[in-house]
C-alpha cells in the first residue's frame, strides 16, 4: 500500500523556467511533509517542509504548497538551475519523531 | 558534529557473516532513524531511537537485525548471518525535535 505517491518518474525543464514536482498521499494522519533532493551515491538532502496547518511555505527559490482536502502537495523551484538536476523525494510523517514515508522520487533534469 | 556521519562507506560480507554499521548523529539531536534503500528509489524504515531508547522498531526484521544507541557512542545497526537480500544502502538520519530528519551519506552493504 503506497501511502505517498509521486506519479511522474521524470521531469525535464529549461534553465530559468519553473519546475513543479507533485506528490499525493492517502494517509489522513500525516501532519508534516518534507521534500528531499538526492544525488547519486549521496544521502537525501533536506530542502523544505510544511506543517499540515499551513498551505504554503517558501524558502528562497523553493516553495511547497499543500492542499489538504485533495491530499496533494507540490514543490515549485523558480528559477530552475542545472545544479537542481537530481532525484526529488516527497516524504510525510504522522507525529513528531515518527518515521518518514517516502514517495518513489522524481528525476528532475534542468537543461542549460 | 554538524553532519550525520556513517561508517564504513562500503561493506562487503559473505552470506552468513555478520555486518555492523555505525552512525554518529548531529550533536544535540535526540532522534536517530535507520532506513534501508534496496531498490533505487525505495526507502524502508527500520528503527528509530529517542536518545538511547527505542522509539519505533516496527520496521526491523528482528530475527537477524539489532540496533543500539548508547550514550557517548555512535549508534550501530548489526545484521547477524547476512543474506543476499540484505544487500542495500543503509541510511541513518537524525532529528532534533522529530520534524526534519537529516541524513548521512549511507553505507553500501554488499552480501556475496
Amino acid at each position: 500500500d503506497q501511502q505517498v505517491k509521486q506519479n511522474s518518474p521524470s521531469l525535464s525543464v529549461q534553465e530559468g523556467r519553473i519546475s513543479i514536482l507533485n506528490c499525493d498521499y492517502t494517509n489522513s494522519m500525516f501532519d508534516y511533509f518534507l521534500w528531499y533532493k538526492k544525488y547519486p551515491a549521496e544521502g537525501p538532502t533536506f530542502l523544505i517542509s510544511i506543517s499540515s496547518i499551513k498551505d504554503k511555505n517558501e524558502d528562497g527559490r523553493f516553495t511547497v504548497f499543500l492542499n489538504k482536502s485533495a491530499k496533494h502537495l507540490s514543490l515549485h523551484i523558480v528559477p530552475s538551475q542545472p545544479g537542481d538536476s537530481a532525484v526529488y523525494f516527497c516524504a510525510a510523517r504522522e507525529t513528531s519523531g515518527s518515521r518518514l514515508t517516502f514517495g518513489e522520487g522524481t528525476q528532475l533534469t534542468v537543461n542549460p | 558534529g554538524e553532519e550525520v556521519a556513517q561508517t564504513p562507506k562500503h561493506l562487503v560480507r559473505g552470506e552468513g557473516q555478520k555486518a555492523k554499521l555505525y552512525c554518529a548523529p548531529i550533536k544535540g539531536h535526540s532522534y536517530v532513524f535507520w532506513y534501508q534503500q534496496v531498490l533505487k528509489n525505495e526507502f524502508k524504515f527500520l528503527i528509530s531511537f529517542q536518545n538511547e531508547n527505542v522509539f519505533d522498531e516496527t520496521g526491523m526484521p528482528k530475527e537477524r537485525f539489532s540496533a543500539k544507541c548508547l550514550p557517548n557512542s555512535p549508534c550501530s545497526l548489526e545484521i547477524q548471518a547476512t543474506k543476499l537480500e540484505d544487500s542495500a544502502v543503509y541510511f541513518c538520519a537524525s532529528s532534533s525535535l522529530g520534524n526534519e530528519q537529516f541524513f548521512g551519506p549511507g553505507t553500501r552493504l554488499t552480501v556475496l
